[in-house]
């Protein structure tokens, strides 16, 4: 069974660092063309892709949110971490991590996630 | 960047039909993946690569895709289905980004 887990802080300060973590089960993170997304939901609002890493470590950011996030993995451990710098009330949210599965097949690329965490509320305030 | 488009709401009633589209302009390169969400509750994955549904998920949910427009169709809708459906690809652009539609609101009347 596919398992992922998001863990972290609950609240932090403006201008602070969020470091997340998501510890997968299930599946390995050396798997072909596999790897992990997070996603964030502020309350009432959209889901917003932030980055994706994939088994080859390639990587892929939110063009918004490039120059505050930065996501690696341990493959030994089975985790996958996003760290956001100088946080912001407005980063008040849910945040999801999902395994994704990229690649092109028929003429067609495709990037969608099938198994999600649970979730993390993050809340941004002093 | 690259978007996708989404009603915000469709109402229908039970044992209608409901159909939800999701425009983008890499759609006719890109696969497309459509989420279900109920209040708090994380998203389940409902239809995979246009029209491929995982196992688990009622035969009721089914998409389709033509040209820029992908659609996903509920058949027989059911109260359980009252959620936000989001739709989600990725840009053509080199760098697969991935996107999301701004979410449907599914009323079942």
């Amino acid at each position: 069974q596919v398992t992922l887990k998001e863990s972290g802080p609950v609240l932090v300060k403006p201008t602070e660092t969020l470091t997340l973590t998501c510890t997968v089960s299930g599946f390995s993170l050396s798997n072909a063309r596999m790897g992990v997304s997070w996603i964030r939901q502020p309350p009432g609002k959209a889901l917003e892709w932030l980055a994706h890493i994939f088994s080859n470590d390639e990587k892929s950011y939110s063009t918004s949110l490039k120059s505050r996030l930065t996501i690696s993995k341990d493959t030994s451990k089975s985790q996958v971490v996003l760290t956001m710098t100088n946080m912001d009330p407005v980063d008040t949210a849910t945040y999801y991590c999902a395994r994704i599965r990229g690649g092109y097949v028929d003429y067609y690329y495709y990037y969608g996630m099938d198994v999600w965490g649970q979730g993390t509320t993050v809340t941004v305030s002093s | 960047s690259y978007e996708l488009t989404q009603p915000p709401s469709v109402s229908v009633s039970p044992g209608q039909t409901a159909r939800i589209t999701c425009s983008g302009d890499a759609l006719p390169k890109q696969y497309a993946y459509w989420y279900q969400q109920k209040p708090g509750q994380a998203p389940v994955l409902v239809i995979y690569k246009d029209s491929e549904r995982p196992s688990g998920i009622p035969e009721r949910f089914s998409g389709s895709s033509s040209g820029t427009t992908v659609t996903l169709t509920i058949s027989g809708v059911q109260a359980e289905d009252e959620a936000d459906y989001y739709c989600q690809s990725a840009d053509s652009s080199g760098t697969y980004r991935v996107v999301f539609g701004g979410g449907t609101k599914l009323t079942v009347l």
